[in-house]
């Protein structure tokens, strides 16, 4: 079956450090991934997006990775800050072409404490 | 920034009671979507839309669920006799365009509560 893992423990880290959060999928074949962050009552904010071809992305203190032979991302947050506390939702589409329908991970709760 | 908004942000209703959830997706947007999250669940998606029509739909969009644009600017979800299972949060979503490297503006929700 198809499915998207992330992990579903809490992260706790301390300001300062990286933090990395993963996503696994299985029977899937995306050609695009997408990271958004959610805060508490909130709605999924878009963060980054990555193409099959990048091997790694970045913007600004974000930086993603996409292994499709590993089929996993990686979700990396360097000098983390209290703010940046949230739940980080990997997506993808089910499809590579036509109209888009993201499929989403359960999230990754992060917790930076100061 | 241009913002998707969404009304109310939390409706309570009795089961077997018609709802309308509505939002205005970002003005340059063409396509819009509407997705669910049951609490401590992962965001679903119900339906995307565009150029009036339904483009495509989960299982989870039934026969009780509809969507419309009824004039140039509010996207609406109607659930006509809503069950207990329906309480969620329900997002919309806007994109200026539909593939898949394009991504998702959201608004905050419409926390929907059945009694």
């Amino acid at each position: 079956s198809q499915k998207i893992e992330q992990n579903s423990e809490a992260l706790n880290i301390q300001e300062g450090k990286t933090a990395t959060l993963t996503c696994n999928y299985t029977n899937y074949s995306p050609a695009y991934l997408q990271w958004y962050r959610q805060d508490p009552g909130r709605g999924p904010v878009f963060l980054l997006l990555i193409r099959e071809n990048e091997k790694e992305k970045r913007k600004e203190r974000l930086k993603v990775t996409f292994d499709t032979t590993l089929k996993q991302s990686l979700f990396h947050i360097t000098a983390s800050q209290p703010a940046d506390s949230a739940t980080y939702l990997c997506a993808l589409d089910e499809r590579n072409t036509g109209f888009q329908k993201l499929v989403f991970g359960t999230g990754t709760r992060l917790l930076v404490s100061p | 920034e241009p913002e998707v908004t969404q009304t109310p942000s939390h409706q309570v209703t009795q089961m077997g009671q018609e709802v309308i959830l509505r939002c205005v997706p970002i003005s340059n947007h063409l396509y819009f979507y509407w997705y669910r999250q049951i609490l401590g669940q992962k965001v679903e998606f119900l339906v995307s839309f565009y150029n009036n029509e339904i483009s495509e739909k989960s299982e989870i969009f039934d026969d009780q669920f509809s969507v419309e644009r009824p004039d140039g600017s509010n996207f609406t979800l109607k659930i006509r006799s809503t069950k207990l299972e329906d309480s969620a949060m329900y997002f919309c979503a806007s994109s200026e365009e539909g593939q898949p490297n394009q991504p998702q503006h959201f608004g905050d929700g419409t926390r929907l509560s059945i009694l």
